[in-house]
């Protein structure tokens, strides 16, 4: 079964390019990589989702290496209301493995 | 707004009560979730459902039963629960199982205090 570690938090300035690194060593074949967004007292919010190499869309990257054990999402510029907890989730809703990360708490400074 | 919703939003109930909560979804989906995130850990899938049968028990306890009588309405219903049972209930839909790829959409959770 999957594991997928990430850092609990991290800090950063308006502005600048955050990179979170989530950590997957046995993710299986069929497995794809996920990123969601939460905000307090809401659900996760989907952010992007790949499979291998790098996918891009209009508010983060991902970079996914060729062994596909890790995972780093890239979001350039961010702004005060980036500030959320933001959870990796390596799986398939085909196969009902569906396992997330423990968060990574953002917290964006002006 | 995501298109799943959740009621209600907060929930107290005592270790004796029976409670329910519900989830509907507009977005024309097939396979329905719930999820539990205690505080300090990370999301718990706990059921899903596809075109109204389960699909997936993750080795829940009993006092959660849920229930699916169509593709857009999921229930989690509560009973005898333990205080270590508080926790946000998060109820999620995607359009089926059939694609790895597959995106989950959520509702805003139900947070739940057990007394």
């Amino acid at each position: 079964l999957a594991k997928t570690t990430q850092p609990i938090s991290m800090d950063s300035y308006e502005g600048q390019e955050v990179n979170i690194t989530c950590s997957h060593n046995n993710i299986a074949t069929n497995d794809y990589i996920t990123w969601y967004q939460q905000f307090p007292s809401q659900g996760p919010r989907f952010i992007i989702q790949g499979y291998k190499t790098k996918v891009t869309n209009e508010v983060a990257s991902l970079f996914i290496p060729a062994d596909r054990k890790s995972s780093t999402l890239s979001l350039p510029r961010v702004s005060l209301s980036d500030t959320a907890v933001y959870y990796c989730l390596v799986g398939g809703v085909n196969t009902g493995k569906l396992i997330f990360g423990q968060g990574t708490t953002l917290q964006v400074k002006p | 707004e995501t298109g799943v919703t959740q009621t209600p939003r907060h929930l107290v109930m005592g270790m004796t009560n029976k409670k329910s909560l519900k989830c509907e979804q507009h977005l024309g989906h097939n396979a329905m979730y719930w999820y539990k995130q205690s505080a300090k850990k990370p999301l718990e899938l706990m059921f899903v459902y596809n075109f109204k049968e389960q699909t997936e028990n993750n080795s829940v306890p009993s006092r959660f039963s849920p229930e699916c009588p169509n593709s857009s309405h999921l229930f989690l219903h509560l009973h005898t629960l333990q205080p270590e049972d508080s926790a946000l209930y998060l109820c999620a839909s995607s359009q089926g199982l059939a694609a790895p790829g597959e995106t989950q959409y959520f509702g805003p959770g139900t947070r739940l205090l057990v007394l």
